[in-house]
């Protein structure tokens, strides 16, 4: 079956780097987009990125560019996220998300359909 | 930025009953050139990730029971739980991805 295994716990004080791991298995990684979603503690879902498996296309939002970086290992079906410079608000827990895609001369996301388990992150001195 | 504003915060709903989730855009989630509205629920419950329950705002996702349902179009959109079950308590939260930066609502909790 389709699933997205992410990596364990991590925690980091402020100011360190942090990187997640999304493994994908039960389909082809080169043919789904990989968005990375982040929830902070009884907050809501915050959307970060995304990148293609297919040709490493990415797309940040702005909230975060200059200090995330996506990454992807087509050997392996695993997508990578990297967080810089960790403040105390970037305590959450980090989705990765499946994303159905059209693949056409321009990429197109669209939904989110299958998610990881999520990966906490904290970030405390 | 497309605003996503869901309403109510919250709602106690009893067994067997309806409950009604809104959820309005800033701006039109419609693509005239296909007809589609880019727009997503998912339900999330304690300690698990979030769950696609409806994407084109209407389409529901494969093992969704039918008493979930979306409806709407442009910048207003429905999520309606029929005969509400124990299980369908939860968090919803409606996602545009018209556009990036993809946003979502701040999340509507459904309790008994």
């Amino acid at each position: 079956q389709v699933q997205l295994v992410q990596s364990g716990a991590e925690v980091k004080k402020p100011g360190a780097s942090v990187q997640v791991s999304c493994k994908a298995s039960g389909y082809t990684f080169t043919t789904y987009v990989i968005s990375w979603v982040r929830q902070a503690p009884g907050q809501g879902l915050e959307w970060m990125g995304w990148i293609s498996p297919y040709n490493g296309k990415t797309e940040y939002a702005r909230k975060f560019q200059g200090r995330f970086t996506m990454t992807k290992d087509t050997s392996t079906s695993t997508a990578y996220m990297e967080l810089r410079s960790l403040r105390s608000d970037d305590t959450a827990v980090y989705y990765c998300a499946r994303v159905m895609s059209i693949f056409g001369v321009v990429i197109t996301p669209h939904y989110m359909d299958v998610w990881g388990k999520g990966t906490p992150v904290s970030v405390s001195s | 930025d497309i605003v996503m504003t869901q309403s109510p915060d919250s709602l106690a709903v009893s067994l067997g009953e309806r409950a009604t989730i809104n959820c309005k855009s800033s701006q039109s989630v419609l693509n005239s050139s296909n007809n589609k509205n880019y727009l997503a629920w998912f339900q999330q419950k304690p300690g698990q990730p979030p769950k696609l329950v409806v994407y084109w705002a209407s389409t529901r996702d494969s093992g969704v029971p039918d008493r979930l349902s979306g409806s709407g179009s442009g910048t207003d959109f429905t999520l309606t739980i029929s005969n509400l079950q124990a299980e369908d308590v939860a968090v919803y939260y409606c996602q545009q991805y018209y556009t990036t930066p993809w946003t979502f609502g701040q999340g509507t909790k459904v309790e008994i």
